[in-house]
């Protein structure tokens, strides 16, 4: 089993800060995905990387897989209230999730 | 949107019952999961299968079978519910192949055990 481990596990900022949450093993990933969660609701999907030292944006989410392919980040720039969820990490064949990083954006 | 449907979305029922949770995707995706997650919790993996016959046990899968007998269909049957099975089911399903494993998820089950 490849283990997933994400950090923090707690985080609460202000609106318009930035930060940054981490997703690690000791294993090789062909690919990591990253999902949000809101209470209530499945995980949905942001984005997948695939390449060692790959960058992907989707607006303000900045996606980073290293360049060993065993860890990622997650950086949002200037966070909204809109991005309180539980954020998720999840990868290898047997499709095993990081415990997430709990994040609350307070106005 | 992802075209996969679960249901109940809740259900209260007491110890010792026989359940049955519903998962249906018409997205013709290969690979389904059911998850358990308490709330603010991480997931846990319970079942999964590659296609049809195909079923495989994840971390907590004792107390529970899946059956896989259509595409679209992955249903998750406890036999013997008891209050320690109170949780959120997800169910997901992804492409086959050669593929990022990229899961779509349902809304999810609310169970209460009582």
């Amino acid at each position: 089993t490849q283990l997933l481990e994400q950090s923090p596990q707690f985080l609460s900022i202000q609106e318009g800060e930035n930060l940054t949450v981490y997703c690690n093993s000791s294993s090789v990933f062909s690919s990591l995905q990253w999902y949000r969660q809101e209470p209530g609701e499945g995980p949905v999907l942001l984005v997948t990387v695939v390449t060692g030292g790959e960058v992907k944006k989707l607006k303000r989410l900045t996606f980073q897989f290293g360049d060993a392919r065993k860890d990622s980040s997650l950086h949002i720039t200037a966070a909204q209230t809109g991005d309180t969820g539980l954020y998720l990490c999840a990868g290898g064949n047997d499709m095993r999730f990081g415990a997430g990083t709990r994040l609350t954006v307070k106005p | 949107e992802a075209d996969i449907y679960q249901t109940p979305r809740y259900l209260v029922i007491g110890t010792g019952k026989k359940i049955t949770l519903e998962c249906s995707q018409t997205m013709g995706h290969d690979k389904m999961y059911w998850y358990q997650q308490d709330p603010g919790m991480e997931l846990h993996l319970i079942h999964y299968s590659y296609g049809v016959n195909s079923t495989e046990k994840g971390d907590l899968s004792s107390e529970s079978t899946v059956s896989r007998i259509r595409t679209e269909h992955f249903p998750l049957t406890l036999e013997s519910a008891r209050p320690s099975h109170t949780s959120q089911y997800l169910c997901a399903s992804s492409f086959g192949g050669i593929s990022y494993n990229e899961q779509f998820f349902g809304p999810g089950t609310r169970l209460t055990v009582l």
